[in-house]
């Protein structure tokens, strides 16, 4: 399986901060790697798939980017409604794995 | 805006199997291939399988043994069979739509399973 690592595991930061958040895969997976977040009690919601392209209806300040192994998401400007967990996934090969989530919280 | 409602038991003793359904509302079935994750309690998402509208699933091989993935298209719905659970099946269960190389775009509202004697 095909292991994958965000970091950091949690993070606090205060509203209009700049957020990065890194996610790194044990072998070269192209630019097969999607972004969730999870707000608490609810299911996940796609953000960004393949690497660096925006869902529809998903805030312009996400932006994703990276390839081959090394990926980062970013939020450009922190809003509260932003706090949550985000987690990687990587669709290269089967079985699709998630890297272990983000958890972003408020300062 | 497709949208997946899900049901199934949700408290079980080990080794009873766990079944769950999952129906496709305003959208379409065909064409796209449909995915059930895990969440443990406080963890992250484990991926169990997917299945296409003509049966054909893929699973992960962690659970290849006890996971059946079944379709039924004249409903719009798919199940997941999970056969001997122990109290390491505990988990919110959701159903996406997803996989194939697709992302999960869409996802259920999640079904609590407890499994404890």
């Amino acid at each position: 399986d095909i292991q994958m690592t965000q970091s950091p595991s949690s993070l606090s930061a205060s509203v209009g901060d700049r957020v990065t958040i890194t996610c790194q895969a044990n072998q070269d997976i192209t630019n097969y790697l999607n972004w969730y977040q999870q707000k608490p009690g609810q299911a996940p919601k796609f953000l960004i798939y393949a690497a660096s392209n925006l869902e529809t209806g998903v805030p312009s300040r996400f932006s994703g980017s990276g390839s081959g192994a090394h990926f980062t998401l970013t939020i450009s400007s922190l809003q509260p409604e932003d706090i949550g967990t985000y987690y990687c996934q990587q669709y290269d090969n089967l079985p699709y794995t998630f890297g272990q989530g983000t958890k972003l919280e408020l300062k | 805006q497709v949208q997946l409602q899900q049901w199934g038991a949700g408290l079980l003793k080990p080794s009873e199997p766990l079944s769950l359904t999952c129906a496709v509302y305003n959208g379409s079935f065909n064409n796209y291939y449909w995915s059930w994750i895990r969440q443990p309690p406080g963890k992250g998402l484990e991926w169990i399988g997917e299945i296409n509208h003509r049966g054909s699933p893929n699973y992960n091989p962690s659970f290849k043994s006890r996971v059946t993935l079944l379709v039924d298209t004249s409903k719009k719905q798919v199940s997941l069979k999970l056969r001997f659970v122990t109290a390491a099946d505990t988990a919110v269960y959701y159903c996406a739509k997803g996989g194939a190389h697709d992302p999960f775009e869409v996802w259920g509202q999640g079904t609590v399973v407890t499994v404890s004697s």
